[in-house]
């Protein structure tokens, strides 16, 4: 089955920084990748999502990348504010229809 | 707000007592599911089900229980048998299983 990566664990940026987080899988087959966004003790939230047959999806301050022969993809955000600071988790759905989710990147944004 | 209900949002459980987990949506939703969520770790899968009366084991079911009599409704029950059941628990739900999911709220269980 899908095995999903996310790196790093915690990511600590100032206000107005850029902030990155990758992940990996393993499922060449894995076609949907899913980005969520949980503040503490709410809901995990679709934040932004890309399919396999599109390399870069850009929703205003929020960005998605996808490398397909690296079986790697990365949420990237600009000019970061005191309230994107979160947990963001990655997923990627298998062949099989299963969604897998990385362990999640503590987001700390520094006023 | 999202259409998708947990209850309650904390749980406290004796040892050696089950205990039902609530999850009701409004969303029309075929697919439904239940993640357990550790500290350091992703969601991960207890049970789904795709159709009522329906449902399949996830990666980690053992000591879980779950029906689906209605498409609305999907209960989870943390039973004596999970040895170590304190975590927070979330529920959601997809319009098929290549869906976007959408999540309750969640509800933490604590072994007291």
């Amino acid at each position: 089955g899908e095995n999903v990566e996310q790196h790093p664990s915690t990511l600590s940026v100032q206000e107005g920084d850029s902030a990155v987080i990758k992940c990996t899988y393993s499922d060449s087959a894995s076609n949907y990748f899913p980005w969520y966004k949980q503040e503490l003790g709410k809901r995990p939230q679709l934040i932004i999502d890309i399919r396999s047959n599109v390399g870069e999806k850009k929703d205003q301050r929020i960005a998605v990348t996808l490398n397909k022969t690296a079986k790697h993809f990365s949420l990237h955000i600009t000019e970061t504010q005191p309230e994107d600071s979160a947990v963001y988790f990655c997923a990627a759905k298998d062949s099989n229809n299963d969604m897998r989710f990385g362990a999640g990147t503590r987001l700390t944004v520094k006023p | 707000d999202g259409g998708i209900t947990q209850s309650p949002k904390y749980l406290f459980r004796k040892e050696g007592q089950n205990v039902t987990l609530s999850c009701e949506q409004n969303l029309n939703h075929d697919a439904m599911y239940w993640y357990r969520q550790d500290p350091g770790q992703g969601l991960r899968l207890i049970y789904y089900s795709q159709i009522v009366n329906d449902f399949q084991k996830g990666d980690i079911a053992e000591g879980y229980s779950v029906s689906r009599e209605k498409k609305e409704s999907f209960p989870l029950t943390v039973t004596s048998a999970q040895k170590n059941p304190t975590a927070f628990y979330l529920c959601a739900s997809s319009t098929g299983r290549t869906g976007r999911r959408v999540f309750g709220q969640g509800t933490r269980l604590t072994v007291v």
